[in-house]
């Protein structure tokens, strides 16, 4: 099925390592956006990009880095994990096109764990 | 800065009721609304998504409606079933945050048999 495929679906890291989320989608959308899901605290977006190449930061973009080297891919990588980087992180892609504009397509999401 | 509200956070309904989830946003000047459904530990699902230039938009048992000069959009469930359960959230796209969603917090909502 199209949509939105993100990798790895769990994962536990230890305080100070490092790790990338992959995130991947086969829509031909040009925006891709990585989101934070905390209880009580909804969704907040970390980093967007609005096409191959670019990237630019959202609410809380502190301790993340991104990159979209190529149209259908968008990574979210912890250079130094924090236990206050534990969360549900979401991705989601959209096309824009002229005057139209289309829904969000979220992925299935990533549960990380800093310990 | 445009915030989202939703009420109520948490509703509890018997099975067979029709009900309304509320969604309300302090900016009218969006391109479009979307509701989505959250299952507990999933993703979200795309339930509906209207734009800006539509009153309301229908997908089985779901409807939905905008009002963009009050703000407010509602979303019903016709005939709620348990399978219904989960939490619902609206978002708007403002035109003022290129292609940027803002959420509510959401409604849970629980569909009792």
């Amino acid at each position: 099925n199209a949509g939105v495929t993100q990798t790895p679906k769990f994962r536990v890291l230890k305080t100070g390592q490092s790790m990338t989320l992959l995130c991947a989608q086969d829509m031909n959308h040009e925006y891709m956006y990585w989101y934070r899901q905390d209880p009580g605290m909804g969704l907040r977006l970390i980093h967007y990009s609005v096409g191959e190449g670019t990237t630019a930061k959202g609410e809380v973009p502190d301790g993340y880095n991104v990159s979209r080297l190529k149209k259908q891919n968008f990574l979210l990588g912890l250079e130094s994990a924090a236990p206050s980087q534990t969360s549900v992180y979401f991705c989601a892609s959209t096309r824009i096109s002229g005057t139209e504009n289309y829904g969000y397509t979220f992925g299935s999401g990533t549960r990380l764990t800093v310990v | 800065k445009q915030e989202v509200t939703q009420i109520p956070a948490a509703l509890s309904v018997p099975e067979g009721e029709n009900l309304v989830l509320n969604c309300s946003f302090t900016d009218s000047a969006i391109y479009n609304l979307q509701w989505f459904r959250q299952d507990p530990g999933k993703g979200l699902t795309s339930l509906l998504l209207i734009q800006s230039s539509q009153r309301e938009q229908t997908s089985g048992r779901l409807n939905a409606s905008l009002d963009k000069s009050s703000g407010r959009s509602t979303l019903y469930i016709a005939a709620s079933q348990p399978g219904d359960s989960a939490t619902y959230l609206c978002a708007v796209r403002p035109e003022t945050s290129g292609s940027r969603l803002t959420f509510g917090e959401g409604t849970q909502l629980t569909v009792n048999p």
